[in-house]
């Protein structure tokens, strides 16, 4: 089993649009978790840390559920410019591990 | 400078060369990290140093060999490599600590193009 699964996608939403990833890891041990963004061509670059009480940055909140050991990344109000790869990271003991990316697709 | 930079962002070589590519990192962490990303594929990890010393060795074929000289600076030395490790190369640095490490930044990436 992946230690991180992740939709492939591509998810395609007209701008304005809320949006929602979720991402599942399978070792309970994990003790940080990330979403990154990577364009195309380009380095992941972070987006947010992800924290059990769940947070926000403007358009984007992460929620943490340690008990079902997953994780979602909800996007609101989409814009073009959030076309990308999202990437769910989860970290144990110092390793990251990258799911495979979900595509996302904001069209006018 | 600030983050992670890489040398040089674009790298064409033949089989039987020999070349480095370069890392270095601003951040004062003491982990730094060699990724390969072949196209539309997931990253995979290479290896992984701590405070200079390799920790994690992903099974990588013999024709790549790291170096850390010192907790700023990583090499990936590369010689015979063949058509298929055509890829984007990205080195990565964290903060190792006991609770788990904290964000990884990535320098932009190599591009590399074996013919």
């Amino acid at each position: 089993r992946k230690e991180v699964e992740q939709d492939p996608g591509p998810f395609n939403v007209p701008e304005g649009a809320t949006v929602a990833f979720n991402c599942t890891y399978s070792n309970s041990a994990s003790q940080s978790f990330f979403w990154y963004r990577q364009d195309c061509r380009k380095e992941p670059k972070l987006l947010m840390s992800v924290y059990s009480s769940g947070n926000e940055d403007g358009r984007f909140t992460a929620q943490l559920n340690r008990a079902s050991q997953y994780i979602s990344l909800l996007i609101r109000d989409s814009k073009l410019s959030d076309s990308a790869t999202y990437l769910c990271v989860v970290n144990r003991f110092n390793k990251f591990y990258f799911g495979s990316g979900t595509k996302l697709n904001v069209k006018p | 400078e600030t983050g992670v930079t890489q040398t040089p962002r674009h790298l064409v070589m033949g089989m039987t060369n020999k070349k480095s590519l370069k890392c270095e990192q601003h951040l004062g962490h003491n982990a730094m990290y060699w990724y390969k990303q072949s196209a539309k594929k997931p990253l995979e990890l290479m290896f992984v140093y701590s405070l200079e010393e390799r920790v994690e060795n992903n099974s990588v074929p013999s024709r790549f060999s790291p170096e850390c000289p010192n907790s700023s600076h990583l090499f990936l030395h590369l010689h015979t490599l063949q058509p298929e490790d055509s890829a984007l190369y990205l080195c990565a640095s964290s903060q190792f600590a006991v609770g788990g490490s904290n964000e990884q930044f990535f320098g932009p990436g190599t591009r590399l193009t074996v013919l």
